[in-house]
C-alpha cells in the first residue's frame, strides 16, 4: 500500500503557483520522496525527487519539512498542460543488488487548472 | 530526451488467447519494470526485471503472466490465456541504476489491452 496521503483534488487559476501537499509520517531514514504525474492515460512522468534538503529543477519545486513527515510540490506558475494526477512516492534507492524500491502509487491529486 | 517505446499502443484480443506486450527500454537502462492501470484505478506494479532475472513480483503477476528480454533491447510481457479482467493500460519502465539516488524512471506510453 501507498504510504503517503494527498487531498484526491485540487484547482488552480492558470499562471498562478499550484501547491500540492502530501503526508508521509511513517517515511524512513532512508527513503526519497518521488513526486510523478500522469496526464490523462499517458504513462507517468517523473517530476522531482528529494531527501530532506529542498530541491529544484526546471519542472517544480519540492519543499520537505524538517521532521521529513511532509512535503509540497510546488509547481510556479501551472498552465492549462500542468492538469493531470500528481503521485506523491516514497520509495528506498538502492545501489545494485537488483531492488530498485519499487514505485507503489497511491490515487494521487488531481490537479485542474482553469484558464 | 531518451524514451520508452511500447507496441502495439492498443490491442484487442479475444477471452482466452494469449498476447505479447513489447518494450524497447532506454539503451543503457538496466532495470525493467512492468505496471498496469485500469480504467479509473491506481497504477499497480507488477514486476520488476534485473540482469535477466525478475527481481520483484506482485501478487498479481502469477502463472499466467511471464516477461523476458530475449534480445539486448526488447522487453516483453506476456499473458497467458487473457481473461477480461486483464482488460488495462499496461506500461513499461527503465531506469538507470548509477541514477538510483538521484534520478527516477522513464515510463513508456503504455498499450492498451482489451479483452473482447
Amino acid at each position: 500500500d501507498a504510504k503517503t496521503t494527498q487531498p484526491p483534488s485540487m484547482d488552480c487559476a492558470e499562471g498562478r503557483a499550484a501547491n500540492l501537499p502530501c503526508n508521509h509520517s511513517t517515511i524512513s531514514g532512508n527513503e526519497y520522496v518521488y513526486w510523478y504525474r500522469q496526464i490523462h492515460s499517458q504513462g507517468p512522468q517523473y517530476i522531482i525527487h528529494g531527501l530532506k534538503n529542498n530541491e529544484t529543477n526546471e519542472m517544480a519545486s519540492l519543499i520537505i519539512t524538517e521532521d521529513r513527515k511532509s512535503s509540497t510540490l510546488i509547481l510556479p506558475h501551472a498552465t492549462l498542460r500542468d492538469t493531470a494526477v500528481y503521485y506523491c512516492i516514497v520509495r528506498v534507492a538502492v545501489l545494485g543488488g537488483g531492488s530498485q524500491g519499487n514505485l507503489i502509487f497511491g490515487k494521487g491529486t488531481k490537479l485542474s487548472v482553469k484558464p | 530526451e531518451p524514451e520508452v517505446t511500447q507496441t502495439p499502443s492498443h490491442q484487442v484480443t479475444q477471452m482466452g488467447q494469449e498476447v505479447i506486450l513489447r518494450c524497447v527500454p532506454i539503451s543503457n537502462h538496466l532495470y525493467f519494470y512492468w505496471y498496469r492501470q485500469i480504467l479509473g484505478q491506481k497504477v499497480e506494479f507488477l514486476v520488476s526485471f534485473y540482469n535477466n532475472e525478475i527481481s520483484e513480483k506482485s501478487e498479481i503477476f502469477d502463472d499466467q503472466f511471464s516477461v523476458e528480454r530475449p534480445d539486448g533491447s526488447n522487453f516483453t510481457l506476456k499473458i497467458r490465456s487473457t481473461k477480461l479482467e486483464d482488460s488495462a493500460m499496461y506500461f513499461c519502465a527503465s531506469s538507470d541504476p548509477h541514477r538510483t539516488s538521484r534520478g527516477g524512471y522513464t515510463f513508456g506510453s503504455g498499450t492498451r489491452l482489451t479483452v473482447v
